[in-house]
């Protein structure tokens, strides 16, 4: 099984700052990671497919980078609605699908 | 426009049974993978069960469900569902209904969960 690990747990960061979030794979997943965002009382949501990928819909100030063990997402510029919580998941080997533990943007 | 919704949730003994279900709309039901994903009160997300594009009779579950949970579909009526047996504390969360995107090459499949539901949910306690 491949763990997936989130860093940090939180992140604090003012509003129109760039928050980096970083997710680790035990072994190497290829581009097959995928990013999503959750917010309190919802469902997560895709924003992020093939490492680097935006989902439809989603905007520009967000970013995927990496490949192999190593990846990163970028929110460019920190809007009011970017604060929640986002997961990586890794979907090369599997079963099982893996998520990371997730990392809290919140507002500092 | 996707739209998942998923019933069926409650409360539940230990060693109880519950079967959820997943209403499917918006899209060509019969062309997609489709998952069940768990959120446990204040914590992360966990996959547990894979079922292919009808067609496709491939199933997969995480270990902690294998022999207790089946997962099924009928594409005739848009809904997935998830038969849930010898349900045990540990079970207790959100279950997510999830749509599958991506595909395959090489004799292997990449699928991301593009569209979730709103979930149920499913506490196990006496």
């Amino acid at each position: 099984e491949i763990v997936m690990t989130q860093s940090p747990a939180t992140l604090s960061v003012s509003p129109g700052e760039r928050a980096t979030l970083s997710c680790r794979a035990s072994q190497s997943v290829n581009s097959h990671l995928a990013w999503y965002q959750q917010k309190p009382g919802q469902a997560p949501r895709l924003l992020i497919y093939g490492a680097s990928t935006r989902a439809t819909g989603i905007p520009a100030r967000f970013s995927g980078s990496g490949s192999g063990t190593e990846f990163t997402l970028t929110i460019s510029s920190l809007q009011s609605e970017d604060f929640a919580v986002y997961y990586c998941q890794q979907y090369n080997n599997w079963p099982p699908y893996t998520f990371g533990q997730g990392t809290k943007l919140e507002i500092e | 426009e996707v739209e998942l919704v998923e019933s069926g949730g409650g409360l539940v003994q230990p060693g109880g049974s519950l079967r959820l279900s997943c209403a499917a709309s918006g899209f060509t039901f019969s062309l997609y993978s489709m998952n069940w994903v768990r959120q446990a009160p204040g914590k992360g997300l966990e996959w547990v069960s894979y079922i292919g594009s009808s067609g496709d009779n491939t199933i997969h579950y995480v270990d902690s469900v294998k022999g207790r949970f089946i997962i099924s579909r009928d594409s005739a009526k848009n809904s997935l569902f998830l038969q849930m047996n010898s349900l045990r504390d540990e079970d207790t969360a959100l279950y997510f209904c999830v749509k599958g995107m991506g595909y395959c090459s090489g004799g292997s499949c990449y699928n991301w969960f593009d569209s979730w539901g709103q979930g149920t949910l499913v506490t196990v306690s006496s």
